[in-house]
């Protein structure tokens, strides 16, 4: 079965610090794999994707993940965060053999002044 | 490009009050996507239409919610006899040609609230 897994439902880090958020998938067919912000009372928007060329993807806003096959992992850095980050991160899984995406439970990034 | 254009953006229904949520995809795409946002949860697939098909359903809940996209006009999701359960965020997508990775983009959403 097809999975993605969020390991954290909440992250907090100081303004200025690194960011790391977690992301975990499992799927039988080589997928697309992304990452998206949500920010209150404003639809999702694409930060980055990964469709099978660089295993580091660089998108918007300064963030980053790196897809890593033999730990089935994709998570998103950014160097320092800033207040304007805070947010709700969803990681999606896209099994291309059949057009069906799977979310992630999302990732309440918190900044700390 | 108005990009996905969600309407309304929010919307109050009594219990056991029909709801009508649409969803204009961006110029060119044929792909439409619904998705779900309960409280405290990702967000849940729940159907796939291309025009006038539905391609995949099997996040629909089997009573009450019905969906489409026709020929002419935005896709349509339709709630049936509302219930407090329904109350949540609903977020439609659309992409040009299907989710490979190319264009796919989300609405801002239609929150509904169910009294």
């Amino acid at each position: 079965a097809q999975s993605v897994t969020q390991l954290d439902s909440h992250v907090s880090v100081s303004e200025g610090t690194p960011v790391l958020l977690r992301c975990n998938y499992s799927s039988s067919y080589s997928p697309s794999l992304f990452w998206y912000v949500q920010h209150p009372n404003k639809g999702l928007q694409l930060l980055l994707k990964y469709t099978s060329a660089a295993t580091l993807v660089k998108g918007i806003n300064g963030f980053e993940a790196e897809f890593k096959k033999s730990e089935t992992s994709f998570h998103l850095t950014k160097p320092s965060a800033h207040m304007s980050d805070a947010a709700e991160y969803f990681c999606v899984v896209s099994l291309n053999r059949d057009d069906k995406i799977i979310f992630g439970k999302g990732t309440r990034l918190h900044i700390l002044p | 490009n108005a990009g996905v254009m969600q309407n309304p953006r929010h919307l109050v229904r009594r219990r056991g009050q029909e709801a009508r949520l649409r969803c204009s995809p961006m110029k060119g795409h044929s792909h439409v996507y619904w998705y779900r946002q309960l409280p405290e949860e990702g967000l849940k697939f729940m159907v796939y239409l291309q025009k006038e098909n539905i391609i995949d359903e099997s996040g629909m809940p089997k009573e009450r919610f019905s969906a489409e996209f026709p020929k002419e006009g935005p896709s349509i999701l339709r709630i049936q006899q509302v219930v407090r359960g329904d109350s949540a965020a609903y977020f439609c997508a659309s992409s040009a040609t299907g989710i490979d990775g190319y264009g796919y983009t989300f609405g801002s959403g239609t929150r509904l609230t169910v009294v």
